[in-house]
């Protein structure tokens, strides 16, 4: 079983402020995801990373690939308080994820 | 993205009874599936892995003969709590897998969840 550990488990800043969230793994990773949930809802995909360095951006969110594909990145530039969720990665054949990242942003 | 549907979104049942959960996978075909369970404020949970024509995969601890699923079609994937306790009371999400594409690796997409609540 490939187990991912997620960091900070909860965050709360203030509207503008940057922040980093971690996703990592003693495993090597054919790709990872990440979503956000919002209470009462389905996890929604951001993005899914698949190159060992890789890095993709989303508007003001950045998601980066470890060289070694054990790990990665979410960084976000400028929270707004629409960014309010649970950030989950998730990878492996049988899509297990992290335990989540539960991010505050207050206005 | 792509869009699965899960049905219904809420349901409360008597404790004893039974409950089924729809998973669909409204415009693409996916040969495996995937039902998560969440409590509050934690993460998913996954409870098992649907394989289109075949028997499901569960994950330890979990009753296969609790916790029945079929995936009947590439298209359809169901979960029936049978003889629901107010333990079972949870978040039930699914969600389906894209066909391997060679180029991207396995993309996921997620139902909107099922509130179970046992009384």
């Amino acid at each position: 079983t490939q187990l991912l550990e997620q960091s900070p488990q909860f965050l709360s800043i203030q509207e503008g402020e940057n922040l980093t969230v971690y996703c990592n793994s003693s495993s090597v990773f054919s790709s990872l995801q990440w979503y956000r949930q919002e209470p009462g809802e389905g996890p929604v995909l951001l993005v899914t990373v698949v190159t060992g360095g890789e890095v993709k951006k989303l508007k003001r969110l950045t998601f980066q690939f470890g060289d070694a594909r054990k790990d990665s990145s979410l960084h976000i530039t400028a929270a707004q308080p629409g960014d309010t969720g649970l950030y989950l990665c998730a990878g492996g054949s049988d899509m297990r994820f992290g335990a989540g990242t539960r991010l505050t942003v207050k206005p | 993205g792509a869009v699965v549907s899960q049905h219904p979104s809420r349901v409360i049942c008597k404790s004893g009874t039974s409950v089924k959960i729809e998973c669909r996978s409204l415009d693409f075909q996916a040969t495996t599936m995937f039902w998560y369970r969440q409590f509050p404020k934690q993460s998913l949970m996954l409870m098992a892995t649907s394989n289109e024509g075949s028997k499901a995969t569960y994950e330890q601890g979990v009753e296969k003969d609790k916790f029945l699923i079929n995936h009947a079609s590439l298209t359809l994937s169901t979960l029936t709590v049978t003889s629901a306790h107010p333990e079972d009371s949870s978040f039930y999400i699914c969600s389906a897998r894209t066909p391997f594409t060679g180029v991207e690796i396995y993309e996921q997409y997620f139902g909107p969840g099922t509130r179970l609540t046992v009384t």
